[in-house]
């Protein structure tokens, strides 16, 4: 079966670094998603990577190993505004998204 | 620009009941799609449509029913509401594009009793 791990729930403090991990098992891949969403709203695209490496934009950045299976958002300079939830998405074979959970970060002051 | 309007926002029905849920997008996109999300669950694709006059299944079809009325509008009807179809319902769009990002609506909050 197809699956996307991330974890549940992350506490993070104002100002600090923090990363959220995301692995996956699908079939075939093309392409890793990135989306924020606020309690109660819409998800809002954030990134996009489909080659290995480090995606940088601003105080988001998203990294991509395919041959691990793993990605990564790491979010710089914490802000209030930030606590919401992070969903990791992949693209199969047949250009079909494949969801996580999401992981619910929580910035403290 | 409006970009993904969803109506209606909130929803009670009993079950057995039927409802329509309306979407429409600005954007002058191809593909169009309907998620429902769950709490502790990822979004589950419903229905899908890759342009006017075209719709195909998702993951979890069963129950509803889509159309797409043109190239603004995606429909999703539930014939017959049931428990079980209790959830958040987002309508989303996109390019035909290879980075594919989706433009997602405010949701509509949908509760069956």
């Amino acid at each position: 079966g197809q699956n996307i791990d991330q974890p549940t729930e992350m506490t993070a403090t104002e100002g600090a670094i923090v990363q959220i991990n995301c692995t996956y098992q699908t079939s075939g891949f093309n392409g890793l998603f990135w989306y924020q969403q606020h309690a109660g709203e819409a998800p809002t695209f954030l990134s996009y990577n489909v080659l290995d490496g480090l995606e940088e934009k601003g105080r988001f950045s998203s990294f991509l190993s395919r041959s691990k299976g793993y990605s990564y958002l790491l979010l710089k300079e914490l802000q209030m505004k930030d606590s919401a939830s992070y969903l990791c998405a992949v693209r199969d074979s047949n250009y079909q998204l494949i969801w996580g959970a999401g992981t619910k970060l929580i910035i403290k002051p | 620009n409006a970009g993904v309007t969803q109506t209606p926002k909130f929803r009670v029905l009993k079950t057995g009941q039927s409802m329509t849920l309306l979407c429409a997008q600005d954007m002058n996109h191809e593909y169009m799609y309907w998620y429902r999300q769950d709490p502790g669950m990822g979004l589950r694709l419903i229905h899908y449509s890759v342009g006017e006059g075209t719709t195909a299944k998702g993951e979890v079809p069963d129950g509803y029913n889509v159309s797409r009325l043109n190239k603004r509008e995606f429909s999703l009807r539930l014939e017959s509401a049931a428990p079980s179809q209790t959830s958040v319902y987002f309508c989303a769009s996109s390019y035909r594009d290879d980075t594919g990002e989706l433009f997602f609506g405010e949701g509509s909050r949908l509760t069956v009793l």
